[in-house]
């Protein structure tokens, strides 16, 4: 069955520091992996994909993201982490049947 | 301007009494889907719709309804709400089946006493 795990429900970086959020699945044929972010009282928005290509995807607000096929990892990036980052970030993989399933989330706080 | 627009914010009811989210995107986009936010637990899909006419099952489609009538609407109907159907309800379109990643909504505030 499809999957995606989240391992960490909260991740704290101080801020000018790099900051990863961790993302695993488990899916049949090719995945189409994709990140999301949701700020208080409000619905999510999209980050970044990897469908196919380039394993370093590059997004919205300095992200990227790594797709790493032998370790089923998709994991979430940013060179020096912002206060403004501090926000709930969803990982999501969509399976051959059209299914999109998202991970639990991580809350991801940044301290000055 | 792009978006999916949920109808209402919030709301609150009562056992048994029928209801409806509404849902309606103006992109064009053939893929719709709900989904339900319950803390500890992410987003987890009650249903979606690859196009008109055209709807399945998610991972937790016991009490929940839609309908795909036209390509932009896409409600959800709780033919007789329970309290554990109180969630926060966001509805999401994409084209292409959802290969470009989703547009969401606001989302839906619901509470069943």
């Amino acid at each position: 069955a499809q999957s995606v795990a989240q391992p960490e429900d909260q991740v704290n970086v101080a801020e000018g520091n790099p900051l990863t959020v961790k993302c695993t699945y488990s899916v049949s044929g090719n995945p189409y992996l994709f990140w999301y972010v949701q700020y208080p009282n409000r619905g999510l928005q999209f980050l970044l994909k990897y469908i196919t290509g380039d394993n370093l995807v590059k997004g919205s607000y300095g992200f990227e993201a790594e797709f790493n096929k032998s370790q089923t990892s998709f994991h979430l990036k940013k060179p020096s982490a912002l206060v403004s980052d501090s926000a709930l970030y969803f990982c999501a993989v969509r399976d051959s049947a059209s299914k999109i399933i998202f991970g639990s989330g991580t809350r991801l706080s940044i301290w000055p | 301007e792009a978006q999916v627009t949920q109808n209402p914010r919030y709301l609150i009811t009562v056992t048994g009494k029928k209801l409806t989210v509404t849902c309606s995107q103006n992109m064009n986009h053939e893929y719709m889907s709900w989904y339900r936010q319950d803390p500890g637990l992410g987003l987890r899909q009650i249903y979606y719709s690859m196009n008109v006419e055209v709807t399945d099952k998610g991972d937790v489609p016991e009490g929940y309804k839609v309908s795909r009538k036209e390509k932009r609407n896409f409600p959800l109907i709780l033919e007789s709400p329970s309290p554990n159907q109180t969630s926060l309800y966001f509805c999401a379109s994409s084209p292409l089946g959802g290969l470009y990643g989703y547009t969401f909504g606001s989302g839906t505030r619901l509470t069943v006493v």
